[in-house]
């Protein structure tokens, strides 16, 4: 099976504008979530999607929105960038069981976005 | 809050045994997962312990203590290669990890 893919792997934007993630799950995998890595603040949760319907959210602003659609590909999309936002952000698919819940995430190799 | 508490750096020999340790605090925990980064790659899944005790997998083992809220990575026969990244991770009942603040190993020859 492939990977998750991610795309692109590179971003240089400016603050104030906007930027949209893009994520391929092992194919199979109806779990993703979204990562920000950050030297500072390590790996935090920003959210995760399963049948195109958020489930999860981590404590960022509302700056901060994704979707997932009907083939479980998903995107995130960052509004009104700030310095700050500069970081990895990577993407996990995971494979569902019956409870609702999975032990193992794949993540993809991580889009680099640098603000300007 | 909900956080989980590892050494910064680890530095061990080629051939040694290296323990990292992860203390967490959780709330709806279910079990603790433990991922491997390479500067610049992605985080791929090492093990995950959901009840108390040893897990082996290879030269990677993993332990578990609920009581305690203590976990530890083992890695053994330690190889130039195992130069990376460690991170604990939390899982509650959904998909959402919540990650440790990571130890960077260093292997030295």
């Amino acid at each position: 099976k492939a990977g998750v893919t991610q795309t692109p792997r590179y971003l240089i934007k400016t603050r104030g504008q906007q930027v949209t993630l893009s994520c391929s799950p092992i194919s199979g995998h109806r779990s993703v979530s979204w990562y920000q890595q950050t030297p500072g603040q390590g790996l935090q949760f920003l959210f995760e999607y399963f049948s195109e319907t958020q489930r999860n959210k981590g404590n960022f602003p509302g700056r901060f929105s994704g979707r997932q659609f009907s083939n479980s590909r998903s995107e995130m999309n960052v509004s009104t960038l700030e310095l700050g936002d500069s970081a990895l952000y990577l993407c996990a698919s995971s494979s569902e069981w019956a409870s609702g819940r999975t032990d193992t995430q794949y993540f993809g190799p991580g889009t680099r976005l640098t603000v300007l | 809050g909900q956080s989980l508490e590892q050494p910064s750096e680890v530095t061990a020999v080629e051939g040694a045994i290296v323990q990292i340790n992860c203390t967490y605090q959780t709330s709806g925990f279910y079990g603790l997962s433990w991922y491997q980064q390479h500067d610049g790659g992605a985080p791929t899944f090492l093990s995950y312990n959901a009840l108390d005790g040893l897990e082996e997998t290879g030269r990677f083992s993993s332990f578990l203590s609920r009581s305690d809220s203590y976990g530890y990575l083992l890695l053994q026969e330690l190889q130039m290669k195992d130069s990376a990244s460690y991170f604990c991770a939390a899982g509650g009942a959904t998909n959402k990890l919540i990650f440790g603040t990571g130890t960077l190993l260093a292997v030295q020859p």
